[in-house]
This record gives C-alpha cells, structure tokens and sequence, in this order.
C-alpha cells in the first residue's frame, strides 16, 4: 500500500521568503509519480508540480520546485520569493503507475505574511 | 493545462432528496474520472473511479446505492447522492485524466454540498 506523510499541520513564512514543504512517502513499487496540489480558500486543487520516479533531475516550474530524495523517499515542494497569494492548503500526493489513484497526505497550511 | 468543470459549486438541498453534481471534461476526453470527498481540515478522500462506458469502481466503505456515478460520455461524469442526509454535507471534488493508466489528473472546482 501506498502511504504519504506531510509532518507540518501548518507553516508561516515572511513574503518573500523562501519556504519547504516536507512531503515523505512509502511504496513498494518502481515506477510512481509524485505530485504537489495547491487548494486556496476556493476549494478547487491547481496541479503545481509533478516528479517521476526515474527522473534524474528534480523537477522545477517557475517558482516551485520539488527536492526529490529517492533513496530517503522524500519530495519536498520548494517555493522561492513567496507571495501572499501562496497563502493555501498545499497536498502532497502520489500516484502508482497502472493504479491511476492518487494518495493524498494530510496536507500543510501554508500562511504567507506581509 | 487541462480544464475540468464542475457545477453547481455550491448545492443546499432537504433531507431526503436527490442531488446531482456534474463533472465535465472541457478541453479533452476524459476515458477516467475520480469523485472525492473532502471533510473540513482534512484531505482528500477517493470514493470512485469512472471508466468511460462501464461501471464505476467504488472504494471501499463508500456505498454505491447512495452515491450513484454515471460516465455516459468521454466529456461528463455525474455523482449523485440519493436521500441526501446531514451527514452527506462535504466538498465533493471531481479529477480527470486523459488517459486510462495516466494518474496525471486535473481537479474540478468542486462542490459543497449541505444538507438540510
């Protein structure tokens, strides 16, 4: 079974700032995405960032970018310069090649202030 | 990236009737689509995943006779919650994927549902 684990309920970083979410993760399996949502206040899920295990370089869009650590089975959503418009839930997932599922962690509140 | 829909956003309805929440590819076919549920504070819970044409695959615990899913077309998947009860009010969120096997999945805008 797969499983993911966000450690921090809630984080408050300055604007501007650079900020980590911690995202670890537990499968069996050899081919699996990882994947980083954003949820605002809204509700809806904007797809940020997405990283394959066989990658070799961590993935990167624009201000965000994933620190994949295989061998530790971490996937940390790096967001540099912050904004107050960052200030959201944020979701970790992963996705098993040939399942289709998504598994979500429990999620990080992320408060960005001026 | 790709655009899901999803209506009404917001839904109150009486105890003991029917609601339906339509999820709708807009610029794509979407052969899969997955209907989540979402508590307060809390992450995303998968109840379902539709195929185009063929039944949906609910998770375990979810109740199929309550919570009918219907994936009549490439482009539009339903959920609908029969003999709504309190204890039904939730955000309700739809995803879909391009293709059967791609996980990559767009979310709609979800739906919060309350009960009466």
């Amino acid at each position: 079974a797969q499983k993911i684990t966000q450690t921090q309920p809630g984080m408050f970083v300055q604007e501007k700032e650079a900020v980590t979410l911690d995202c670890t993760y537990d499968t069996s399996d050899q081919s699996y995405g990882l994947f980083w949502y954003k949820q605002p206040s809204s509700g809806e899920m904007i797809f940020l960032i997405y990283q394959g295990s066989y990658d070799e370089q961590n993935a990167t869009e624009g201000r965000y970018s994933l620190n994949f650590q295989k061998a530790r089975k971490s996937a940390n959503l790096v967001i540099s310069a912050s904004q107050l418009g960052d200030s959201a839930m944020y979701f970790c997932a992963m996705g098993v090649q040939g399942a289709q599922k998504l598994v979500f962690g429990q999620g990080t509140r992320l408060t960005i202030n001026p | 990236g790709a655009v899901v829909s999803q209506h009404p956003s917001r839904v109150i309805c009486k105890s003991g009737t029917s609601v339906k929440i339509e999820c709708r590819s807009l610029d794509f076919q979407a052969t899969t689509m997955f209907w989540y549920r979402q508590f307060p504070k809390k992450s995303l819970m998968l109840m379902a995943t539709s195929n185009e044409g063929s039944k949906a695959t609910y998770e375990q615990g979810v109740e199929k006779d309550k919570f009918l899913i219907n994936h009549a077309s490439l482009t539009l998947s339903t959920l609908t919650v029969t003999s709504a009860h309190p204890e039904d009010s939730s955000f309700y969120i739809c995803s879909a994927s391009q293709a059967r096997g791609q996980v990559l999945a767009f979310f709609g805008q979800g739906t919060r549902l309350t009960v009466v």
